[in-house]
């Protein structure tokens, strides 16, 4: 059965940092694109960042230079640093990945909560 | 300010046809495949259509995709209160490098 169990979320101050995870299971990580969507309070679905198989990676114009998406094929995991947060980061973030190449995210983890409040 | 607009709400009666609309530009749904996605309260999104106007296993006939120039449309039929959800547009943008979401649609069953 493929997972993705998201974990690091929390309460953090503006101008703080966060490191998130996604660890899988359940199908060939490294051989797949895999990205973080987030969900703003009562808001919509913004993609956020994605890295590819080869380890390229590419953002929304939102977090540039603020996040550094990574990923660690031998573990199985995606990770989201996030620095200099502020409010409007305040989310839940997703990570989510298309299964096959027709497919955009159909495999998404349940989620973590990140609140950036002083 | 979402890349693609969507209506904010839309509704339809038991059995009745409802069609949610995304609009977009030619760097993005004019160029590029449509993916939908529903969402209930405090759950994860479920892709229902991907490349436009196909429906992965499992999601009901009743739903459908379609893609013209630089927009695209969910339509649902016979809507049953269970389709009672938010439901999401996505596709790449090439201009962006980025892929971008509509700002979604409320779907009411009254």
């Amino acid at each position: 059965e493929v997972q993705l169990v998201e974990s690091g979320g929390g309460l953090v101050q503006p101008g703080g940092s966060l490191r998130l995870s996604c660890v899988t299971s359940g199908f060939t990580f490294s051989n797949f694109d895999i990205h973080w969507v987030r969900q703003a309070p009562g808001k919509g679905l913004e993609w956020v960042s994605g890295i590819g198989s080869a380890g390229d990676a590419y953002y929304a114009a939102s977090v540039q230079g603020r996040f550094t998406i990574s990923r660690e094929n031998a573990k199985n995991t995606l990770y989201l640093q996030m620095s200099s947060l502020r409010v409007g980061d305040t989310a839940v973030y997703y990570c989510s990945y298309g299964s096959t190449t027709s497919f955009a995210f159909d495999i998404w983890g349940l989620g973590t909560m990140v609140t950036v409040s002083s | 300010q979402s890349v693609l607009t969507q209506p904010p709400s839309a509704s339809g009666t038991p059995g009745q046809r409802v069609t949610i609309s995304c609009s977009g530009s030619r760097s993005n749904i004019g160029s590029e495949y449509v993916y939908w996605y529903q969402q209930f309260p405090g759950t994860a999104p479920k892709m229902i259509i991907y490349r436009s106007d196909q429906r992965p296993l499992g999601v009901p006939d009743r739903f459908s995709g379609s893609k013209s120039g630089t927009s695209a449309s969910l339509a649902i039929s016979g809507l049953r209160s269970e389709d009672e959800a938010d439901y999401y547009c996505t596709t790449w943008d090439a201009s962006l490098g980025a892929w971008v979401f509509g700002g979604g649609t409320k779907l009411t069953v009254l």
